[in-house]
C-alpha cells in the first residue's frame, strides 16, 4: 500500500459543477499538505498548501485537511473547462527531511 | 522569473547511449530533486539533494547518477540508457520556507 492514495479517475462534470477531489494517507507523521494541478505536457505548479488540520480558500478553490481520518480534499466551486488538468495531492514531514510525497493524481476534465 | 530550468526538452537516446539531464533554479533553494513519471505511476523520486554537496538515493535510483554542481544546479545521468528509462523527468527544487516548485519536464524516448 502506497503512503499516499489518490484516486486516478478521470473525473468528468459539467461546467458550474462543484468538484471534489481527495486524498488518503497512513503516515500520521505528515503536517504539510499540498495541491499540485499539472496541464498537459507542463510540470506540476502549486496550487495550494495548508498546515495541520483545517480548511483553507483561495478564490473558487478550497483546501480541506482532516488528519483524524488522514483525508485531504480540494473543492472546485463554479468548475470551468479552464480547469481540466490533473491534479496531484502532496504532503510532508514538518521535521527533518522536507521531501513531498505525491500521489498518483486525478485526472479532471470539465465539459462546456 | 525563470524558476526551475531543466533542458533539453527533448531527447531520443538509442539503448546503451549515455546523457545528462540539465536542471538549473534561480530561487536560492538548498534542496533539489529528480522525479520521473509514467503513465499510472504519478511523480517517483528517483534523488535528492537537500543541501549543496550532498546527494541520497529515492524511491527508484538504479540506473542513474546525479551530481549537485553548485546551489543553483543539480544534474541527472543515465550511463546506458534502457527503454524502461523512458519517462517523462522533472526538477524541482525548494526553500525552508516553501514547497517545490518544478521545471517544465525533459520528455526523454529511449528506442
Amino acid at each position: 500500500q502506497k503512503e499516499v492514495e489518490q484516486d486516478p479517475g478521470p473525473l468528468s462534470v459539467p461546467e458550474g459543477a462543484i468538484v471534489s477531489l481527495n486524498c488518503t494517507y497512513s503516515n500520521s507523521a505528515f503536517q504539510y499538505f499540498m495541491w499540485y494541478r499539472q496541464y498537459s505536457r507542463k510540470g506540476p505548479e502549486l496550487l495550494m498548501y495548508t498546515y495541520s488540520s483545517g480548511n483553507k480558500e483561495d478564490g473558487r478553490f478550497t483546501a480541506q485537511v482532516d488528519k483524524s481520518s488522514k483525508y485531504i480534499s480540494l473543492f472546485i466551486r463554479d468548475s470551468q473547462p479552464s480547469d481540466s488538468a490533473t491534479y496531484l495531492c502532496a504532503m510532508r514531514k514538518a521535521r527533518g527531511s522536507y521531501i513531498p510525497t505525491f500521489g498518483r493524481g486525478t485526472s479532471l476534465i470539465v465539459h462546456p | 522569473n525563470a524558476g526551475v530550468t531543466q533542458t533539453p526538452k527533448f531527447q531520443v537516446l538509442k539503448t546503451g547511449q549515455s546523457m545528462t539531464l540539465q536542471c538549473a533554479q534561480d530561487m536560492n533553494h538548498n534542496s533539489m530533486y529528480w522525479y520521473r513519471q509514467d503513465p499510472g505511476m504519478g511523480l517517483r523520486l528517483i534523488y535528492y539533494s537537500a543541501s549543496e554537496g550532498t546527494t541520497d538515493k529515492g524511491e527508484v535510483p538504479n540506473g542513474y547518477n546525479v551530481s549537485r554542481l553548485n546551489k543553483r544546479e543539480f544534474s541527472l545521468r543515465l550511463e546506458s540508457a534502457a527503454p524502461s528509462q523512458t519517462s517523462v523527468y522533472f526538477c524541482a527544487s525548494s526553500g525552508q520556507n516553501t514547497e517545490a516548485f518544478f521545471g517544465q519536464g525533459t520528455r526523454l524516448t529511449v528506442v
